[in-house]
């Protein structure tokens, strides 16, 4: 399977704990997303990476969560100290880099983390 | 935040009949996309309309996009008890050079055989 693939798929941790996620983009793909997902809302953006490089960080990016991608290949995003409000589904997404994939984003299953 | 605005939230219809959901956004973009997310799953691309692009169709899926009014709509024709799932239109800021996609919050469609 060539899709975006995401481990874990379900996260259960108690307040104050470190979880880290790992994402495995598309093999061709340069570009990397990470979005959050809480129930009943849609995806909303969190940082991107092409190749090993982050260019964009959200204002929701506390500094309570770092994202890597030192490779530029797989990504882990690490949230520190987790509180009850982390909770929700992480989605990661990768792209091409050619202009013609007009920013199409390939979606994986998601790891879905619950704060207790 | 959301820059999208999707209505209506919520739409149930009966097998074989049409959905029609709409979105609204903000900023000048290059283009919109179309997502499906089956419940708890991941989200996948339905269809992408560019901004100098007023109508596009694929398969059952007819989208159409008016940036003087900055709105979209999905249809998707003779519906099917798959096609249960929620839908979400993202945009591509005019801005961005290959980043984030903005997401509106859903349209969340139950279709019933």
């Amino acid at each position: 399977d060539t899709g975006v693939s995401q481990d874990p798929r379900h996260k259960i941790t108690k307040r104050g704990q470190n979880v880290t996620f790992r994402c495995d983009p598309i093999s061709e793909h340069n570009r990397l997303y990470w979005y959050r997902q809480t129930l009943g809302q849609g995806p909303e953006f969190l940082t991107y990476f092409q190749n090993e490089a982050q260019l964009e960080k959200s204002r929701l990016l506390s500094d309570r969560f770092s994202a890597e991608r030192p490779k530029g290949s797989f990504s882990t995003l690490e949230i520190q100290r987790t509180e009850q409000g982390d909770s929700a589904m992480y989605l990661c997404a990768s792209s091409g880099l050619r202009l013609s994939h007009n920013n199409e984003q390939f979606f994986g299953p998601g790891t879905r983390l619950t704060v207790l | 935040s959301q820059q999208g605005e999707e209505d209506p939230q919520a739409l149930s219809i009966q097998e074989g009949e049409n959905a029609t959901m709409n979105c609204s956004y903000k900023t000048s973009i290059n283009n919109l996309q179309w997502y499906r997310q089956n419940s708890g799953r991941g989200l996948v691309h339905l269809i992408l309309i560019r901004s100098n692009e007023r109508e596009k169709h694929s398969g059952r899926l007819r989208v159409t996009l008016d940036t003087s009014k900055k709105s979209s709509s999905l249809l998707i024709t003779a519906s099917r008890a798959a096609d249960t799932a929620s839908y979400f239109c993202a945009t591509d800021p005019d801005y961005n050079q290959g980043g984030k996609l903005i997401f509106g919050q859903g349209t969340e469609l139950s279709v019933k055989p």
